[in-house]
C-alpha cells in the first residue's frame, strides 16, 4: 500500500462544476502540499497545509490530521484547470526533507 | 519564493548517450531534489544534492547511473548517463524554502530516448 493514495485517479466533469480530489496518507506529517501539473510537465504547488484550511481564489484545500486525510476543492471549475494534481507529505519520520507524492489525480473539465 | 530555471526543456536522444539537464535557482538554497517521473506514475526521488558534498542517492539510483554536481548554492546538474529507452520520463528539480515548508520546482525535462 502506497503511503499517500489519492482519489480518483481520474475525474471528468462539465465547466462550472463544484470538484473534489482527496488524499490519504498513512504517515505522520509535518506538512502536505497540493501541487498542480500541467501537460508540459512543469509543477506549480498549489497549497502547502499543516492544519486546517486554506482558500486561494477558486481552490480550497482542507487537512484532518486526525484523520490522515486531505481534500482539494475547485469552485466554478473552468477548462483551464485540467491538469493532473498530486497530493504531496513531508513526513515527521522519515527523512526530514523528503516529500512523498500520491500517484496524481488527472482532471479534465469540459466546455 | 523561489523561480527554477530548468533545462533542456525536452529532448530526445540516441540509446547510449548522455543528456545533462540543469537547473539554475534565483536564490540560495540549501538542498536541491532531482525526480524522476516515469509515464503515467509520480514522482520518484534520484538523490538530493547538497553543495559541498557528495550527492544522496535513494534505493535504485547509483551515482554512475545518475550523477550530480552541485558547485554552489544556485546551481545543480544531473546526468542521465548511458541512457535506454527505459530511461525516458520526465525529470524535475525543486528546493525547499521558507523553513523548508514551499516546495517549488523547475519547468521539467521531458527527455524521451529512441
Amino acid at each position: 500500500k502506497n503511503e499517500v493514495e489519492q482519489s480518483p485517479q481520474n475525474l471528468t466533469a462539465q465547466e462550472g462544476e463544484f470538484i473534489t480530489i482527496n488524499c490519504s496518507y498513512s504517515v505522520g506529517i509535518s506538512a502536505l502540499h497540493w501541487l498542480q501539473q500541467h501537460p508540459g510537465g512543469g509543477i506549480v504547488s498549489l497549497f502547502m497545509l499543516s492544519s486546517g484550511k486554506k482558500k486561494h481564489g477558486r481552490l480550497i484545500a482542507t487537512i484532518n490530521i486526525q484523520e490522515k486525510h486531505s481534500s482539494l476543492h475547485i469552485t466554478a471549475s473552468h477548462p483551464r484547470d485540467s491538469a493532473v494534481y498530486i497530493c504531496a507529505v513531508k513526513g515527521i519520520i522519515q527523512g526530514a526533507q523528503k516529500l512523498v507524492f500520491g500517484q496524481g489525480t488527472r482532471l479534465t473539465i469540459n466546455p | 519564493s523561489a523561480v527554477i530555471s530548468q533545462k533542456p526543456s525536452r529532448d530526445i536522444c540516441q540509446r547510449g548517450t548522455s543528456l545533462t539537464i540543469q537547473c539554475q535557482v534565483d536564490s540560495q538554497v540549501t538542498m536541491m531534489f532531482w525526480y524522476r517521473q516515469q509515464p503515467g506514475q509520480s514522482l520518484t526521488l534520484i538523490a538530493t544534492a547538497n553543495q559541498g558534498s557528495e550527492a544522496t542517492y535513494e534505493s535504485g539510483f547509483v551515482i554512475d547511473k545518475f550523477p550530480i554536481s552541485r558547485p554552489n548554492l544556485t546551481f545543480s546538474t544531473l546526468t542521465v548517463s548511458n541512457m535506454s529507452p527505459e530511461d525516458s520520463s520526465i525529470y524535475l528539480c525543486s528546493v525547499l524554502q521558507r523553513m523548508n515548508t514551499e516546495a517549488f520546482f523547475g519547468q521539467g525535462t521531458r527527455l524521451t530516448v529512441v
